[in-house]
């Protein structure tokens, strides 16, 4: 069974400019989320959607971060304008159910300079 | 306002000893998960707990689940140096498949 996938691993922007990252989930799996993990900390949920829509998005900072899911596959997660704050490794991550876990995509690491 | 809280958060220890790293969460919940990290990579899945009494092994690792104690353990037995990494745990309070992650347990295990 492929993973997860994410690109770019890695993206170097300047404050303001803005980024885009994408994720393609396990085929099958209706949950995706997207977590963001700063250095040392454990991951903190963005936003968690179901085939196409919007489960809970009550952490995702709206003013700069957007997100879509439009054909309830893959996921692009935006940020504009980018602020060094959000330098961190953003983690996507899909589910078939709670009860079978949840499998990590292998993350981006964002530098914002 | 659900709350997970491991500890020690991080611990250093020699090859062949035991230890134990602790998981409190704060409101209900019977769904909890063990998460592996090594430096620069992904989560790594150990675990899934689902039930109180829940106990799952894996090699030197085992986890267990008191749902009443809102607590879980995961046990090291006769540490081995492949084993440093950082360890997660993650609660989901409403079975809605929604997890939140602690702060993770940096382990470093001397060779």
């Amino acid at each position: 069974e492929a993973g997860v996938a994410q690109s770019p691993r890695y993206k170097i922007i300047e404050k303001r400019q803005s980024v885009a990252f994408w994720c393609n989930p396990i085929s099958g799996h209706a949950t995706l989320y997207w977590y963001q993990q700063i250095l040392g900390q454990g991951p903190k949920l963005l936003i968690q959607f179901q085939n196409n829509g919007v489960v809970d998005d009550s952490q995702l900072p709206k003013d700069r971060f957007s997100a879509e899911r439009l054909k309830g596959v893959d996921s692009t997660l935006k940020i504009q304008p980018a602020k060094l704050e959000d330098s961190a490794v953003y983690l996507c991550a899909s589910s078939l159910a709670g009860i079978y876990g949840y499998t990590f995509g292998s993350g981006t690491r964002l530098t914002v300079v | 306002e659900l709350k997970v809280e491991q500890n020690p958060l991080f611990l250093s220890m020699q090859e062949g000893k035991n230890y134990t790293i602790y998981c409190n969460y704060s409101t209900t919940s019977d769904r909890l998960y063990w998460y592996r990290q090594d430096p620069g990579k992904s989560l790594e899945s150990l675990f899934v707990l689902l039930s109180n009494g829940a106990v799952k092994q894996e090699g030197r690792l085992m986890a267990s689940l008191d749902t009443k104690a809102r607590l879980s353990t995961l046990h090291i037995t006769a540490a081995v140096h492949d084993l440093s990494a950082t360890y997660f745990c993650a609660v989901d309070q409403n079975r809605d498949d929604k997890i939140i992650f602690g702060k993770g347990t940096r382990l470093h295990i001397l060779p």
